[in-house]
C-alpha cells in the first residue's frame, strides 16, 4: 500500500482565497483524521469521521473550515475564505478499526502558506 | 487546556549518549500512550506505545517508562545516533473516540556525531 497520500503537498494561496486540502486514506482503514501542525499551537485535531461519517468536529477553529468523506477512499478539508493565520501543516491520518488500538497513520502533509 | 505537556523544547546530545524527554498528563481516561518520530517534510510515524498496566516498555535503542501514579512517562533513546535528529512527540488517546491522538509539544532532538 502506498500510505496515507495528500495533495497537494505544498499550496501558497492569496487572502480570500479557497483552498481545498485532499486526502486518499489506506484501503481498509475506517478512521480518518485532519490535524494541523504550527508552531504555536502543535499538532491539534481538526475533525475526524468513523466509516466516512464526522465524529467530532470541535477542533475546527471557525466556520471557515469544513470537511467531507464522500466515500471510503477520499477526504477534503476546505478553508474559504482563506487567512493568513491558516498557514501551517495539515496532515491527514487513518487508522483501521474505530477502536482497538491499531497504529494511526499519517500523510506526509500539505504545506499551506496564505499570503 | 494541554492535556499533556512535553519537556525539553529541545535537546542536543553527543553520539552515544542518552536522549531522555518526558510527558505528563491530564486526562484519567487516557489508556493509551505512544510516541512519534517526525523527520523534516515528513508526517509523523509511531515508534514505541506504551499501556499504563506496564511500568516500561523497550523496543531495540527505544524505552518508554511509565508512572501511573504520577501521570508521567518519558522515552529514553539509548545509544543515540545522528540518524535518531528528528521531533519527538508523546501522545495520548482513550476509548471511545477512535483513538484520537492528543499531542505534547514535541521535542526537537540533534544528536551529534
Amino acid at each position: 500500500d502506498a500510505g496515507v497520500i495528500q495533495s497537494p503537498r505544498h499550496e501558497v494561496t492569496e487572502m480570500g482565497q479557497e483552498v481545498t486540502l485532499r486526502c486518499k486514506p489506506i484501503s481498509g482503514h475506517n478512521s480518518l483524521f485532519w490535524y494541523r501542525q504550527t508552531m504555536m499551537r502543535g499538532l491539534e485535531l481538526l475533525i475526524y469521521f468513523n466509516n466516512n461519517v464526522p465524529i467530532d468536529d470541535s477542533g475546527m477553529p471557525e466556520d471557515r473550515f469544513s470537511a467531507k468523506m464522500p466515500n471510503a477512499s477520499f477526504s477534503t478539508l476546505k478553508i474559504q475564505p482563506s487567512e493568513p493565520r491558516d498557514s501551517a501543516v495539515y496532515f491527514c491520518a487513518s487508522r483501521q478499526g474505530t477502536g482497538g488500538l491499531g497504529e494511526a497513520f499519517f500523510g506526509q502533509g500539505t504545506r499551506l502558506t496564505v499570503v | 487546556q494541554q492535556q499533556v505537556k512535553q519537556s525539553p523544547q529541545s535537546l542536543i546530545v553527543q553520539k552515544g549518549g542518552i536522549s531522555i524527554i518526558n510527558c505528563a498528563y491530564e486526562n484519567t481516561a487516557f489508556d493509551y500512550f505512544p510516541w512519534y518520530q517526525q523527520f523534516p517534510g515528513k508526517g509523523p510515524a509511531l515508534l514505541i506505545a506504551i499501556r499504563p498496566d506496564v511500568s516500561e516498555k523497550k523496543e531495540g535503542r527505544f524505552t518508554i517508562s511509565f508512572n501511573k501514579s504520577a501521570k508521567q512517562f518519558s522515552l529514553h533513546i539509548m545509544d543515540s545516533q545522528p540518524g535518531d535528529s528528528a521531533t519527538y512527540f508523546c501522545a495520548a488517546t482513550r476509548s471511545g473516540s477512535a483513538r484520537q491522538l492528543t499531542f505534547g509539544s514535541g521535542t526537537q532532538l540533534t544528536v551529534l556525531p
